[in-house]
């Protein structure tokens, strides 16, 4: 079955805490994206990458980092997460440039 | 920086009807894509339209773009229960690479 998974599903951590959600796609993409949602802001790129190594900054990339060493998965990685990071996470990946995106389940990050 | 925005921010409507939700945006686009939520899950593709088409229909969907306006409408007919969920239109600005913008997304509630 064509997918996107994250995980985890659910996390509470603490400030400053170190953390990784990871995401993998088995639908041999080129394009994944990480956007976070917040009540009433709609979805924000956080950092997208067009393939394996090429990745770039979308419109709220502070305090996140991306790697995209293989081509099925792109982990978002929270260095020193802060209160402001509390969000619903969603990885997405795409066939090209444009297209669908096909959206994992969703990763809610509580940061206290 | 946000370009999708929505209208109506939430609607309510009986079972039957029909309901329209618009989008506008900012810059020249490659194409423009409506997603639905369910609480809180993650965003199914409904349909794409390209920036040189003008309408575009799926079964109980239809699309319209006007690009010299910068708007979309989603109209959705003879709406069930089912279709009880959040919309949200996406864009791919010409800034290339693999940005996408959402917007704030219309509420949808359908009565029985």
């Amino acid at each position: 079955e064509a997918q996107v998974t994250q995980n985890p599903r659910y996390l509470i951590t603490v400030t400053g805490k170190k953390l990784t959600v990871t995401c993998s796609q088995n639908m041999n993409h080129e394009y994944m994206s990480w956007y976070r949602q917040d009540p009433g802001l709609g979805l924000r790129q956080i950092y997208y990458s067009m393939n394996v190594e090429v990745t770039d900054k979308g419109d709220v990339p502070e305090g996140y980092k991306v790697s995209r060493k293989e081509k099925r998965n792109f982990p978002l990685i929270l260095e020193s997460p802060s209160p402001n990071q509390t969000s619903l996470y969603f990885c997405a990946s795409s066939e090209r440039q444009g297209g669908e995106q096909y959206f994992g389940p969703g990763t809610r990050l509580t940061v206290t | 920086s946000q370009q999708g925005e929505e209208d109506p921010q939430a609607l309510s409507i009986q079972e039957g009807e029909n309901a329209t939700m618009n989008c506008s945006y900012k810059t020249s686009i490659n194409n423009l894509q409506w997603y639905r939520q369910n609480s809180g899950r993650g965003l199914v593709h409904l349909i794409l339209i390209r920036s040189n088409e003008r309408e575009k229909h799926s079964g109980r969907l239809r699309v319209t773009l006007d690009t010299s306006k910068k708007s979309s409408s989603l109209l959705i007919t003879a709406s069930r229960a089912a279709d009880t969920a959040s919309y949200f239109c996406a864009t791919d600005p010409y800034t290339g690479g693999f940005k996408t913008i959402f917007g704030a997304g219309t509420r949808l509630f359908v009565k029985a």
